[in-house]
């Protein structure tokens, strides 16, 4: 399956300072999802936002998507080391809800 | 939220070995269940879909001989990877998903890292 592309491929910044990572994709989608992962671990899910839906927050996470550039964005403010980790965007494509294509990924580093 | 585990955790095996990677859902019914693999900094890779008491759904370029999958019950999907090489170490990373009624949202088990010497 064709996967989604994500930039910047890693981010450095410091904390305190905001974080902003884009997503891409290619085909028509159910919703977009956006997942952490800390090094060598599973995933931990951070918000999801439907197709009908062009902004959505949760705590210091701000999504948004549009549909027709087919692109979303994760915004993380006030950043904190604790959120040093790989983000990734996953796709469900309106043909099967259920499947998740992820995009390549973001290594975000947040320095003290 | 559900919780998913795998087991186990991580494994080294020798070439030619086959290892059995088990996915649990604990508190809730996985009707599908999903494998992926992720290899060092990139990203997860689909191998195959299961649904309960029926056969898997490979991806595009899987071998499904040599990734065996069952999923025998609602809380339980095995995957056996058959005649273990070097190149089949990997993360690999299951989920699972109640349904429909569910919102079709993926629960992601903790990942097993498999080392093929």
């Amino acid at each position: 399956s064709q996967q989604g592309e994500e930039d910047p491929q890693a981010l450095s910044i410091q904390e305190g300072e905001n974080a902003t990572m884009n997503c891409s994709y290619k085909t028509s989608i159910n919703n977009l999802q956006w997942y952490r992962q800390n090094s060598g671990r599973g995933l931990v899910h951070l918000i999801l936002i439907r197709s009908n839906e062009r902004e959505k927050h949760s705590g210091r996470l701000r999504v948004t998507l549009d549909t027709s550039k087919k692109s979303s964005s994760l915004l993380i403010t006030a950043s904190r080391a604790a959120d040093t980790a790989s983000y990734f965007c996953a796709t469900a494509d309106t043909g099967t809800a259920s499947k998740l294509t992820f995009g390549t990924g973001t290594r975000l580093q947040v320095t003290l | 939220g559900a919780v998913v585990s795998q087991h186990p955790s991580w494994v080294i095996c020798k070439s030619g070995t086959s290892v059995k990677i088990e996915c649990r859902s604990l508190d809730f019914q996985a009707t599908t269940m999903f494998w992926y693999r992720q290899f060092p900094k990139q990203s997860l890779m689909l191998m195959a879909t299961s649904n309960e008491g029926s056969k898997a759904t490979y991806e595009q370029g899987v071998e499904k001989d040599k990734f065996l999958i069952n999923h025998a019950s609602l809380t339980l999907s095995t995957l056996t990877v058959t005649s273990a090489h070097p190149e089949d170490s990997s993360f690999y990373i299951c989920s699972a998903s109640g349904g429909i009624g569910s919102g079709n949202e993926q629960f992601f088990g903790p990942g097993t890292r498999l080392t093929v010497l």
